[in-house]
């Protein structure tokens, strides 16, 4: 079973500040993505990375995907209430899609 | 892009009995997943709905407990059969459009279902 573990679990911060949340794994990746889950909602996809060491930025959010294609990370600049949520990274293996493994989940709680 | 909606949104059920959630999605997909997900946590795959032949199911999970039905190429059902309360949870459909690595997976707003 390839697991995607993400860290924190939980974060709960204050409107403004900066946050990273990572996502890690022992297996490589064809395609990564990062999704946004609302309560009531499915999960929304935000971006997905496909080459080794790229960087996407989606306004004030950064995707990074690893070098090796086994870990991947989502910053938050200046995070606003909006951006709370449960966030959800799944990985894809090659050849074709594939069933995409999901992350453990981070719940992310901004203060107003 | 896809649009999907589910059927019920929420269901309070007795053990013991069946409940069928349909998934509905605006296009034509190829791909069609089922999915389970505990409040705040990950998901799960329960299975692959595959458009005329027999749905393709994870380990964990069995025809008998959760038959699923695909018709046609923008409909599915999900039977949650024989429930107790460690069925309790929330019941995602899920689609992919596209093709390659950047394909896209689109998901419906899910079925809430507690079973007492």
């Amino acid at each position: 079973t390839q697991l995607l573990e993400q860290s924190p679990q939980f974060l709960s911060i204050q409107e403004g500040e900066n946050l990273t949340v990572y996502c890690n794994s022992s297996s490589v990746f064809s395609s990564l993505q990062w999704y946004r889950q609302e309560p009531g909602e499915g999960p929304v996809l935000l971006v997905t990375v496909v080459t080794g060491g790229e960087v996407k930025k989606l306004k004030r959010l950064t995707f990074q995907f690893g070098d090796a294609r086994k870990d991947s990370s989502l910053h938050i600049t200046a995070a606003q209430p909006g951006d709370t949520g449960l966030y959800l990274c799944a990985g894809a293996r090659s050849g074709g899609y594939q069933k995409v493994t999901f992350g453990t989940g981070t719940k992310l709680q901004v203060i107003p | 892009s896809a649009v999907i909606s589910q059927k019920p949104s929420r269901d309070i059920c007795q053990r013991g009995t069946s409940l069928t959630i349909q998934c509905q999605v605006d296009s034509q997909v190829t791909m069609m997943f089922w999915y389970r997900q505990q409040p705040g946590q990950s998901l799960t795959l329960i299975a692959t709905a595959n458009q005329g032949s027999e749905a393709t199911y994870e380990s964990g999970f069995v025809i008998d407990k959760f038959p699923i039905s695909r018709p046609n190429l923008t409909f599915s059902t999900l039977t949650v059969s024989n429930m107790s309360p460690e069925d309790s949870s929330i019941y995602l459909c899920s689609v992919v459009v596209g093709s390659g690595v950047y394909n896209e997976q689109f998901f419906g707003p899910g079925t809430r279902l507690t079973v007492l």
